[in-house]
């Protein structure tokens, strides 16, 4: 168990829907993240956040955004569903301050079906 | 200059054989490297990692290669074992930053 915990694990939806994913991160963790995982494809970075700001941003498209809220868990919400949003969405936290060894600890992802 | 290349896609190795992926990339700043394990149905964990100032680090079966002149790194899995089958990602990033560059991944069966 990595500490970091996202609801909910499975998700149905049709197009044109939007969904909400949330993320708590591991207790003391400001940074959180959000990954993308299609079907067999690697992890593509969507957006980080760290204490509430947003500190940088991948390939996330325009119909999808996040934020981070003062209790630090963070929301990803996805607009205007296609799909080809149909993916595991993963978000990872990692530990507080400089020097540390950058390690990210993953959640379980939140499993996206769009029909 | 980014990008950080994995291979192979996949690989089946026998059950007791060593298996190797190897990674490479461009940018002279990346200074961190680690390797994370998926198993299906689960988020990537950190296995194992090393900086640019050791050439090998090694943690129990699984052993990092480190090559800074040629820019790339590689993960041994010694006595591989069918628990081992899982997806393997590369990656790297430089300084404090933690925007990890990753590898595609390599899925690795290994055959009782």
């Amino acid at each position: 168990d990595s500490g970091v915990t996202q609801t909910p694990k499975h998700l149905i939806t049709a197009t044109g829907q939007r969904v909400t994913l949330r993320c708590s991160p591991r207790s003391g963790d400001l940074s959180v993240y959000w990954y993308q995982q299609s079907l067999d494809q690697g992890l593509q970075f969507l957006i980080q956040y760290y204490n509430g700001e947003e500190r940088a941003k991948g390939n996330i498209l325009e119909r999808f955004s996040a934020q981070q809220f003062p209790d630090l868990h963070s929301e990803l919400n996805l607009s205007s569903l296609e799909l080809g949003d149909s993916a595991l969405y993963f978000c990872a936290s990692s530990p507080r301050g400089s020097g540390s060894t950058g390690e990210l600890f993953f959640g379980e992802g939140s499993r996206l079906t769009v029909l | 200059q980014q990008q950080v290349k994995q291979s192979p896609q996949s690989l089946i190795v026998q059950k007791g054989g060593i298996s190797i992926i190897n990674c490479a990339y461009e940018n002279t700043a990346f200074d961190y490297f680690p390797w994370y394990q998926q198993f299906p149905g689960k988020g990537p964990a950190l296995l194992i990692a090393i900086r640019p100032d050791v050439s090998e680090k090694k943690e129990g079966r699984f052993t990092i290669s480190f090559n800074k002149s040629a820019k790339q790194f590689s993960l041994h899995i010694m006595d591989s074992q069918p628990g081992d089958s899982a997806t393997y990602f590369c990656a790297a990033s430089k300084g404090s930053n933690y925007q990890l560059i990753w590898g595609a991944g390599t899925k690795l069966i290994i055959k009782p």
